[in-house]
């Protein structure tokens, strides 16, 4: 079955921590993505990936950047945490093996205080 | 701002009704997609239809789509209380790998 991983279902941290979000993909997607979700806005992009080092910025890139050395593995980094960045946070993947669908992970609740 | 709009923003009808949501675009697609969320939880995809088809049916879902009104409708039939989730559409384009998603209608079915 198909599967994205966060590594973080919940989270709590301070204003001026720096913030890893870890997600995995099994799928060998070549494409991932990491959108935050807030209450009437809906998903916003973030940041995509459709390579291993290769990296787009989305919509709403101000204050994160991402890694992406491997494959199935694409971080979102919050360098200095700040209280507008408590949200919700969707990575997801798309490849060529499963056509378009998105497959989206459960989500990481991060709230900064 | 947003690509897909999804109206209803919310709507509450009664098990064993028919729900139906809109969702309309600015430019032209490749394809659109239908998916559903629970509270708290990732999305979870439906159904997605190419720009070249005019309606899909899946199980109680039917989508439609209208190029020239740049609009889809996702109807689910007989709902039940488990179809209580918001629902957003999300449209792709060509030469981006982006997919842009919609605010959602926020469904109730209430038993």
């Amino acid at each position: 079955d198909v599967k994205v991983t966060q590594s973080s279902r919940y989270l709590v941290k301070r204003t001026g921590e720096k913030v890893f979000l870890e997600c995995v993909q099994d799928m060998d997607h070549e494409n991932m993505f990491w959108y935050r979700q807030d209450p009437g806005l809906g998903l916003r992009l973030i940041y995509f990936s459709y390579d291993v080092k290769m990296k787009e910025k989305g919509d709403i890139p101000e204050g994160y950047s991402v890694s992406r050395e491997k494959k199935e593995r694409f971080s979102l980094i919050l360098e200095s945490a700040s209280t507008n960045q408590t949200s919700m946070y969707l990575c997801a993947s798309k490849g060529a093996a499963t056509g378009n669908t998105i497959y989206f992970g459960e989500g990481s609740w991060l709230t900064v205080v | 701002s947003q690509q897909g709009e999804e109206d209803p923003q919310a709507l509450s009808i009664q098990e064993g009704e028919n729900a139906t949501m809109n969702c309309s675009y600015k430019t032209s697609i490749n394809n659109l997609q239908w998916y559903r969320q629970n509270s708290g939880r990732g999305l979870v995809h439906l159904i997605l239809i190419r720009s070249n088809e005019r309606e899909k049916h899946s199980g109680r879902l039917r989508v439609t789509l209208d190029t020239s009104k740049k609009s889809s409708s996702l109807l689910i039939t007989a709902s039940r209380a488990a179809d209580t989730a918001s629902y957003f559409c999300a449209t792709g384009h060509s030469g981006t790998y982006k997919y842009i998603f919609g605010t959602g209608t926020r469904l109730k079915v209430l038993a």
